[in-house]
């Protein structure tokens, strides 16, 4: 099986701009979680889809949104970015009650 | 969701055995203790998970106290490729696929 892919790698944006992140899951993987990764705050969770539905959410402000599409996958979207934005995005799917697969990850410089 | 404690950094001579401990005495009944590993921000690794036995694969072993609230990974022979951070995770009752990262544990596997 393919793994969970993400795209794109490597983005850099303006402050004050939005971004959108793509996330392929395993396929027959139905939830797909997004997070954010930074070295003063280490791992986050941000939300997670399931069947289409945000099912649990994270502490992070409105900014952050997300979505599942109806084959699964997902994008998630920072609005309005700021600097403290700079991060590793990674998404993770799994199927029901197992263990989580990560992606590469997309590596967002804000500047 | 239960918290773990981890030392931040361990040394391990390449070709011995390394164990690594979790803290997690906040534990409950139904939650199971996960490991994953992340070399060098690439995405995280899924190792091992149980919830009251000891487990095997192979990559690792996990044993989990009778009560519960620690747990040891155990590469049995460590490689320099094993250089990573683990992260412990006590997986939510509710919130399965939330999960919890924190600090983890560096291990340095040296020649």
């Amino acid at each position: 099986k393919a793994g969970v892919t993400q795209t794109p790698r490597y983005l850099i944006k303006t402050r004050g701009q939005q971004v959108t992140l793509s996330c392929s899951p395993i396929s027959g993987h139905r939830s797909v979680s997004w997070y954010q990764q930074t070295p003063g705050q280490g791992l986050q969770f941000l939300f997670e889809y399931f069947s289409e539905t945000q099912r649990n959410k994270g502490n992070f402000p409105g900014r952050f949104s997300g979505r599942q599409f109806s084959n699964s996958r997902s994008e998630m979207n920072v609005s309005t970015l700021e600097l403290g934005d700079s991060a590793l995005y990674l998404c993770a799917s799994s199927s029901l009650g197992y263990e989580q697969y990560f992606g590469p990850g997309t590596r967002l410089t804000v500047t | 969701d239960a918290k773990t404690t981890q030392p931040p950094s361990m040394d391990c001579a390449e070709g011995r055995a390394a164990n690594l401990p979790c803290n997690h005495s906040t534990i409950s009944g139904n939650e199971y203790v996960y490991w994953y590993r992340q070399i060098h921000s690439q995405g995280p690794q899924y190792i091992i998970h149980g919830l009251k036995n000891n487990e095997t694969n192979e990559m690792a072993s996990l044993i989990i106290t009778e009560d519960r609230k620690s747990s040891t990974l155990i590469l049995p022979h460590a490689t320099l490729r094993d250089t990573a951070v683990y992260y412990c995770i006590v997986r939510g009752l509710y919130n399965f696929n939330k999960f919890y990262f924190g600090s983890g544990t560096k291990l340095n596997v040296k020649p």
